[in-house]
């Protein structure tokens, strides 16, 4: 079965603090590798990422895939509260296997 | 452009009820995903269509579970009878191309009491 292992599983942080969030996975038909960010209902789309080492980046947000290290990370810089969610990593194998989520609380 | 649609937003039925949640898809999107989360586990698949027909059924828990997508536009997944266990929120997905990125959808929270 795939499987998805996101660390930490929350973190707290004050604005203008930049976290980094992991994703590591196991699964037999790698397709891509894709971030969300939930705050109350729909996860929203962030990234997909299909080949190592090429930044993917929006705004403040960015993420990195190591497909030698069966992994990822999700940077968001100069932290803002609106940036208070659910950070979702999911492996695409033509379905998604999710991970727990990172819970990331910015206080002001 | 509008974004998925679900409906109802929450449900809340008896043990042995049906139910029926509906999702309608980014318009154009070909294919159209139903996962559920249940309290504190993680987003798992259910099943995967293309167009009208049934790529990948293999999340479906058991055959109290019937998911439809006729003509290939919107989705329902009919639970009939419910159980305790069914209680979580059921989101749906839907995407431009296979294996490519998923919008999805506010969710139906189900709550089988």
């Amino acid at each position: 079965e795939d499987k998805v292992v996101q660390s930490p599983l929350s973190l707290v942080v004050h604005e203008g603090d930049t976290v980094t969030l992991n994703c590591s996975y196991e699964v037999t038909n790698f397709r891509s590798l894709l971030w969300y960010k939930q705050e109350k209902k729909a996860p929203t789309f962030l990234f997909m990422l299909t080949s190592s080492g090429i930044e993917k980046k929006s705004g403040r947000l960015s993420s990195i895939l190591d497909k030698k290290e069966l992994s990822s990370i999700l940077n968001i810089t100069a932290t803002q509260t609106g940036d208070s969610a659910i950070y979702l990593c999911a492996v695409n194998d033509y379905k998604l296997s999710f991970g727990a989520g990172t819970t990331v609380t910015v206080r002001a | 452009e509008a974004g998925v649609t679900q409906f109802p937003s929450h449900s809340v039925i008896e043990k042995g009820q049906t139910v029926t949640l509906r999702c309608d898809p980014i318009s154009g999107h070909d294919n159209l995903y139903w996962y559920r989360r249940v309290m504190g586990k993680e987003i798992k698949f259910l099943l995967h269509f293309v167009k009208e027909s049934k790529q990948d059924e293999s999340g479906m828990p058991n055959n109290r579970f019937l998911a439809e997508r006729t003509g290939g536009t919107y989705s329902t997944l009919k639970v009939q009878p419910a159980e305790l266990e069914d209680s979580g929120v059921y989101f749906c997905a839907s995407s431009p191309r296979t294996a490519g990125e998923q919008y999805f959808g506010p969710g139906t929270r189900l709550t089988v009491t």
